[in-house]
């Protein structure tokens, strides 16, 4: 166990849908991050939140956003869906962003799947 | 860019033989090296990690070395059992533009037959 919760564990939804996904991060960690594992792309960086504001942005669409509250805890936000949304996403954490040795720890991840 | 190569799997053992999952990278700076694994069904789990070159990382009876001459990260098990069935991703981590970007390869899928 990581320390690092994820819900709901599966999500089914219809195309054109908005879903939100929560995370908590390990006790401590300030930065969370958000990755899609698909079939075809494998693992992709979402975007990362440090204490509360973004830090970095990867292969993000503009119909998915997140934030991070005060408690730190997280939520992604993916809009308009499309069946090609359709993966297994994962949230980590790590005690901070400021070297490239800061481990991070996954959580179980939710299964999306768009019909 | 910056990137993770590995080996394509799935790779197919019995039980009690030798492993090594090769990976290769290719960056900018000075990264950090990672091996995690997902098991079935479940999140990734650090494995392993190396920080500089020549360290070796080690844990569950996994090794592999940080070797900066030929950029690589090779994972290897002496003995595998059917447990260590799972996939297996190489990643390098790079602190870059103020932030830790975690980089990681396609992911080797290990199955080990009784």
């Amino acid at each position: 166990d990581s320390g690092v919760t994820q819900t709901p564990k599966h999500l089914i939804t219809a195309t054109g849908q908005r879903v939100t996904l929560r995370c908590s991060p390990r006790s401590g960690d300030l930065s969370v991050y958000w990755y899609q594992q698909s079939l075809d792309q494998g693992l992709q960086f979402l975007i990362q939140y440090y204490n509360g504001e973004e830090r970095a942005k990867g292969n993000i669409l503009e119909r998915f956003s997140a934030q991070q509250f005060p408690d730190l805890h997280s939520e992604l936000n993916l809009s308009s869906l499309e069946l090609g949304d359709s993966a297994l996403y994962f949230c980590a954490s790590s005690v901070g962003t400021d070297s490239s040795y800061n481990e991070q720890f996954f959580g179980p991840g939710t299964r999306l799947t768009v019909l | 860019g910056d990137s993770v190569t590995q080996m394509e799997g799935p790779v197919t053992l019995s039980e009690e033989a030798f492993l090594t999952i090769n990976c290769t990278y290719t960056a900018t700076g000075y990264p950090s090296l990672f091996w995690y694994v997902q098991y079935p069904g479940e999140g990734l789990q650090l494995l392993l990690k190396a920080t500089k070159a020549d360290d070796k990382g080690s844990n569950k009876g996994f090794e592999a070395t940080y070797r900066k001459e030929t950029t690589s990260f090779h994972l290897e098990k002496g003995s595998v059992q059917v447990s260590d069935s799972a996939v297996y991703f190489c990643a390098l981590s790079l602190f870059s533009g103020g932030y830790n970007k975690l980089i990681f390869g396609a992911g080797t899928r290990l199955a080990v037959h009784p």
